[in-house]
């Protein structure tokens, strides 16, 4: 079955960069799908931060598209997530998720904390 | 950005009784080419990813239990659980991919009273 899998670490110092990483497995990443990212924080909820077609097509959440950069890696089966210039405010557990019919698979998150 | 508020922000059901919770935008997600409306409903159990229970606001997803039932169109719909289980103890989010930013609601928690 289709599976995702984030990974990265889980503390990140302020002003600093997350990077995270969403192995797919069990479908290709060529099919006709979104490969996507949501947050979640007690704070703010569910928050979608942006998507990518395997074409390298992305769409980013307005609100955070200035720090955003979301790439794909078909041979790797793989997409990351890159936010910069982190504050406490991006501290939450970040999901990778298939777009396909709606947010159809998710993976089991990935906590992070923006802390010195 | 299209707004997403449920109500309410939490739900107290008797085993077996029905649950409903709303979800309102603030503007209509209904699609002029395909007559379909863009709304979502995710189930999240404590310290789990959210699980997709709906799409195209009344379609069960695939191995979801008929008791969880989606309805309405435009800018008003709801998630239905015709008869609570135990395991139905969650919080419920509805979502609309209509126009990006897909935005999520709030939540309803659903607990047993």
């Amino acid at each position: 079955q289709v599976r995702l899998q984030e990974s990265g670490p889980g503390l990140v110092k302020p002003s600093g960069t997350l990077s995270l990483t969403c192995v797919v497995s069990g479908v290709s990443m060529s099919s006709s799908n979104w490969w996507s990212w949501v947050r979640q924080s007690p704070g703010k909820g569910l928050e979608w931060i942006g998507e990518i077609f395997h074409s390298g097509v992305t769409k980013y959440n307005p609100s955070l598209k200035s720090r955003v950069t979301i790439s794909v890696e078909k041979s790797k089966s793989q997409y990351s997530l890159h936010l910069r210039s982190v504050t406490a405010a991006d501290s939450a557990v970040y999901y990778c998720a298939r777009r396909g019919k709606a947010l159809d698979v998710w993976g089991i998150g990935n906590a992070v904390t923006v802390s010195s | 950005d299209i707004v997403m508020t449920q109500s309410p922000d939490s739900l107290t059901v008797s085993l077996g009784e029905r649950a409903t919770i709303n979800c309102r935008t603030n503007q209509s997600v209904l699609s002029d080419s395909n007559y379909q409306n863009y709304i979502a409903w995710y189930q999240q159990k404590p310290l789990q990813s959210p699980k997709l229970l709906i799409y195209w606001a009344s379609t069960r997803e695939s191995g979801v239990p008929d008791r969880f039932s989606g309805s309405g169109s435009g800018t008003d719909f709801t998630l239905t659980i015709l008869s609570l289980q135990a395991e139905d103890v969650a919080i419920y989010y509805c979502q609309q991919y209509f126009s990006s930013p897909w935005t999520f609601g709030q939540g309803t928690k659903v607990e047993i009273k």
